[in-house]
């Protein structure tokens, strides 16, 4: 059982579409990440959010944090064929010590067809 | 660029054999962690450095593995007797100053046949 599990794990759209993509838990966390890797690369970190209920934008991206702490989502408006990538969502536990040992979703695969 | 660096960056060994990754962070950071990341999933947590002291290690490390940090530097992890479930990304990151975001590097992809 994956302690944060993200929804839909793919999601196949065209270009100009929006979408949200869902990481849920049931466990409190502390802050939670978003990173999105293409293949063969590491993760890219893309946002931390830290606060309950918080809502950052990067361009056309926004991510949301829940009131409890234990789900997060992502948007994007309109996307371009660019944003294609695995989409992860990574979580510090509430109560942990050790900073960067992250609790990782099991990620998005998203494709934007032009 | 992320500040980190690994190599190699693809290794195909055959069951058995041992093989070592090597992580150089651009700097000397406090804490650097290895992470596994298989086919279709996200990243595992394996272990992580304060300066040269390894402070955590995941049930997923068996005693197979081993990871050191010599001189709060570079990092090496090296799995002995291969086996084909260790075929995965191995993902090293360097932590941002307390903040708890990781900056991963490229990766070293294993495949053991």
């Amino acid at each position: 059982t994956q302690l944060l599990e993200q929804s839909p794990q793919f999601l196949s759209i065209q270009e100009g579409e929006n979408l949200t993509v869902y990481c849920n838990s049931s466990s409190v966390f502390s802050s939670l990440q978003w990173y999105r890797q293409e293949p063969g690369e590491g993760p890219v970190l893309l946002v931390t959010v830290v606060t309950g209920g918080e809502v950052k934008k990067l361009k056309r991206l926004t991510f949301q944090f829940g009131d409890a702490r234990k789900d997060s989502s992502l948007h994007i408006t309109a996307a371009q064929p660019g944003d294609t990538g695995l989409y992860l969502c990574a979580g510090e536990r509430a109560g942990g010590t050790s900073y960067g040992k992250l609790t990782f979703g099991q990620g998005t695969i998203l494709t934007v067809h032009p | 660029d992320t500040g980190v660096s690994q190599n190699p960056r693809h290794k195909i060994t055959k069951r058995g054999q041992n093989v070592t990754f090597r992580c150089d962070p651009i700097s000397e950071h406090n804490r650097l962690y290895w992470y596994r990341q298989t086919l279709g999933q996200g990243p595992e947590f394996l272990t992580y450095f304060q300066n040269e002291a390894q402070l955590e290690k995941s049930r997923l490390l068996s005693d197979r593995f081993s990871a050191e940090r010599p001189k709060g530097s570079f990092s090496t992890l090296e799995i002995q007797r291969t086996e084909q479930g260790d075929s995965a990304m191995y993902l090293c990151a360097r932590e941002a100053g307390g903040s708890g975001e990781l900056f991963f590097g490229e990766g070293s992809r294993l495949t053991v046949l």
